[in-house]
């Protein structure tokens, strides 16, 4: 079974510019979430997809991130404009049920923002 | 809210030594904890999970058993290899109404093994 897929790997942009990444979860799994990782702390979620319907987007920064499901599988996060703040790797996880109750994640983006 | 809170790092042994990474938490409820591994370059890896009092999790030699008395889950490994060297990450997902599945971490543990 081939597992969460993300690209790409790694990115460096300029303050202010625009970035995306993509997600492609387990097939079949209708849960996705994106969770931000800074270095030296524990991931933290950023907006959770049920199907292609947004469950819970509460610490995403709407002022500059956007994130969208269409059809229900592939998932694409945007940052405009980037800060030297958004600098971080990029988690994808997808789980089979809401409850979140097993997520896998794939390998992440490693953003860096100069 | 919700937090979970790890021993600080890095945590640096010998191969054969025994590990203990400390976690507590704090939740409403009674939430499901997990404890992830990520190696170099990889991603997020469950690495076991208990999701009520007193029960053990158990995977590759590691476990972890829910305290509830202590609001705690700790890790625990009797003998460590050089493989073992990763980040650790303490979690919990809420369970009680209205939960979405959101997962809380810890800081994360540099476990460094040396030979």
């Amino acid at each position: 079974e081939a597992g969460v897929a993300q690209s790409p790997r790694y990115k460096i942009i300029e303050k202010r510019q625009s970035v995306a990444f993509w997600c492609n979860p387990i097939s079949g799994h209708a849960t996705l979430y994106w969770y931000q990782q800074i270095l030296g702390q524990g991931p933290k979620l950023l907006i959770q997809f049920q199907n292609n319907g947004v469950v819970d987007d509460s610490q995403l920064p709407k002022d500059r991130f956007s994130a969208e499901r269409l059809k229900g599988v592939d998932s694409t996060l945007k940052i405009q404009p980037a800060k030297l703040e958004d600098s971080a790797v990029y988690l994808c996880a997808s789980s089979i049920q809401r409850s979140g109750n097993e997520q896998y994640f794939g390998p992440g983006t490693r953003l860096t923002v100069t | 809210g919700d937090s979970v809170t790890q021993m600080e790092g890095p945590v640096t042994l010998s191969e054969e030594a025994c590990l203990t990474i400390n976690c507590t938490y704090t939740a409403t409820g009674y939430p499901s904890l997990f404890w992830y591994v990520q190696y170099p370059g990889e991603g997020l890896q469950l690495l076991l999970k208990a999701t009520k009092a007193d029960d053990k999790g158990s995977n590759k030699g590691f476990e972890a058993t829910y305290r509830k008395e202590t609001t705690s889950f700790h890790l625990e490994k009797g003998s460590v290899q050089v493989s073992d060297s990763a980040v650790y990450f303490c979690a919990l997902l809420a369970t009680g109404s209205g939960n979405t599945g959101k997962l809380i971490f810890g800081q994360g543990t540099t476990l460094q093994v040396k030979p």
